[in-house]
């Protein structure tokens, strides 16, 4: 799976928008970038992924650049309980079969605090 | 409520105890895997079950021996553990082949060892 690279730490007023930056300048055609999130000593928690297009769900934005080098998750309006850390994970989509299935690397994240 | 479902949610055991995490699946899901989550380490993939069948082991020492009954249920059994095993051991499960993709995490168990 191709590596990510994310900032260790940022910071987010209630309310405002976080953007939360993935390096990934070595993925392959056939892998997505996913993102899940942790928030203090529970489960990681999926929240969104995609290929090359712009996605949006409930939860965030995930905003793929062009060339699929880097992505961007947004969280439109930030509040206290998106205190987490955030995963960006880029692999191969299950469909492929092999020995990738539906197993994660995970790296160390970006640690999201948002205050008020 | 993710439909993962894992107990104890904590555990003290000896380096002599033999005992069992288990981890429960009510979304119908074809695979499941065990995590661990050491203290300011990323999670580390530890086993893969995909139709209860065993697909991958990550070097994982002999004591930390998994069991998988059924596609719903998934246990991991201890023994002999050392300090350095305490951690957050995570659950979780996904679909693979046809439907949903994202993986379902468990709540996990914090296994203190002493």
């Amino acid at each position: 799976d191709a590596k990510t690279t994310q900032p260790t730490s940022m910071d987010c007023a209630e309310g405002r928008a976080a953007n939360l930056p993935c390096n990934h300048s070595t993925i392959s055609g056939n892998e997505y970038v996913y993102w899940y999130r942790q928030i203090h000593s529970q489960g990681p928690q999926y929240i969104i992924h995609g290929l090359k297009n712009n996605e949006t769900n409930e939860m965030a934005s995930l905003i793929i650049t062009e060339d699929r080098k880097s992505s961007t998750l947004i969280l439109p309006h930030a509040t206290l309980r998106d205190t987490a850390v955030y995963y960006c994970i880029v692999r191969p989509h299950p469909y492929a079969g092999g020995t990738s299935y539906g197993k994660l690397t995970f790296g160390q994240g970006t640690i999201l605090t948002v205050h008020p | 409520e993710t439909g993962v479902t894992q107990t104890p949610r904590h555990l003290v055991m000896g380096m002599t105890n033999k005992k069992s995490l288990k981890c429960e699946q009510h979304l119908g899901h074809n695979a499941m895997y065990w995590y661990k989550q050491s203290a300011k380490k990323p999670l580390e993939l530890m086993f893969v079950y995909n139709f209860k069948e065993q697909t991958e082991n990550n070097s994982v020492p002999s004591r930390f021996s998994p069991e998988c009954p059924n596609s719903s249920h998934l246990f991991l059994h201890l023994h002999t553990l050392q300090p350095e095993d305490s951690a957050l051991y995570l659950c979780a499960s996904s679909q693979v082949g046809t439907g949903t993709t994202e993986a379902f995490f468990g709540q996990g168990t914090r296994l203190t060892v002493v």
